[in-house]
């Protein structure tokens, strides 16, 4: 059963502490993408990896890293640097990279900070 | 930076009304994905969209897009319940990302 899974579901944090995102798929994508979504705004980009050891800066990176280690998986770190880190966060991949493919989501991880 | 603008931001319908969502962007796009969210859900592509003028059906779903290649729209015919959720178009240039709007929130009242 191929798809992209996120873990956890539900996070909670401290405000100053570092978490990670766990991103993993198994479609046999190139591509891997990591979305923020705030209540009623669209879904912004915070990194993308078009192959595995290469990233690029999406347009909210700052407070944000990512590593591309494997194809399959893509984790994001939300440092302490990030001032308002509380949000529903998005990984998605696509076949090969570019914005004429299809995205598939992940179930996606919603972050509180307290 | 570039934008794409989708109107409107809630709509409320009857069930077995019309529904239609709009999308604009200031520069040409490439192309322009749809996206549906369910309530709790993540988003899950409907269509592309890439040639000036195109328009594509999907049971009672009418996607567009415009003869400038800067706006597109989503119309569904006779709403259900199911058609619950957020609408969100996303354009790209060419090489570039994808863009999304803010999306549609539609509400159907049985």
């Amino acid at each position: 059963d191929g798809g992209i899974t996120q873990s956890p579901k539900y996070l909670f944090r401290k405000e100053g502490q570092n978490v990670t995102l766990s991103c993993e798929q198994n479609l046999n994508h190139d591509a891997m993408y990591w979305y923020r979504q705030d209540p009623g705004q669209g879904l912004r980009l915070i990194y993308y990896s078009q192959i595995v050891n290469d990233f690029q800066k999406g347009d909210i990176a700052e407070g944000y890293s990512v590593s591309r280690e494997k194809k399959e998986s893509f984790p994001l770190t939300v440092t302490s640097a990030q001032k308002n880190p509380t949000a529903f966060y998005l990984c998605a991949s696509s076949n090969i990279p570019g914005s004429y493919n299809e995205q598939f989501f992940g179930p996606g991880t919603r972050l509180t900070v307290l | 930076g570039q934008q794409v603008m989708q109107i409107p931001q809630y709509q409320h319908v009857q069930e077995g009304e019309d529904f239609t969502t709009y999308c604009n962007s200031s520069t040409t796009l490439s192309n322009i994905q749809w996206y549906k969210q369910r309530p709790g859900g993540h988003p899950v592509f409907l269509i592309q969209l890439v040639k000036s003028g195109e328009v594509k059906k999907q049971k009672r779903l009418t996607f567009q897009f415009g003869e400038a290649k800067k706006n597109s729209s989503l119309h569904i015919t006779a709403t259900q319940t199911t058609d619950v959720g957020t609408y969100f178009c996303a354009g790209s240039r060419s090489q570039g990302n994808l863009i999304f709007g803010k999306g549609t929130k539609l509400s159907v009242k049985p």
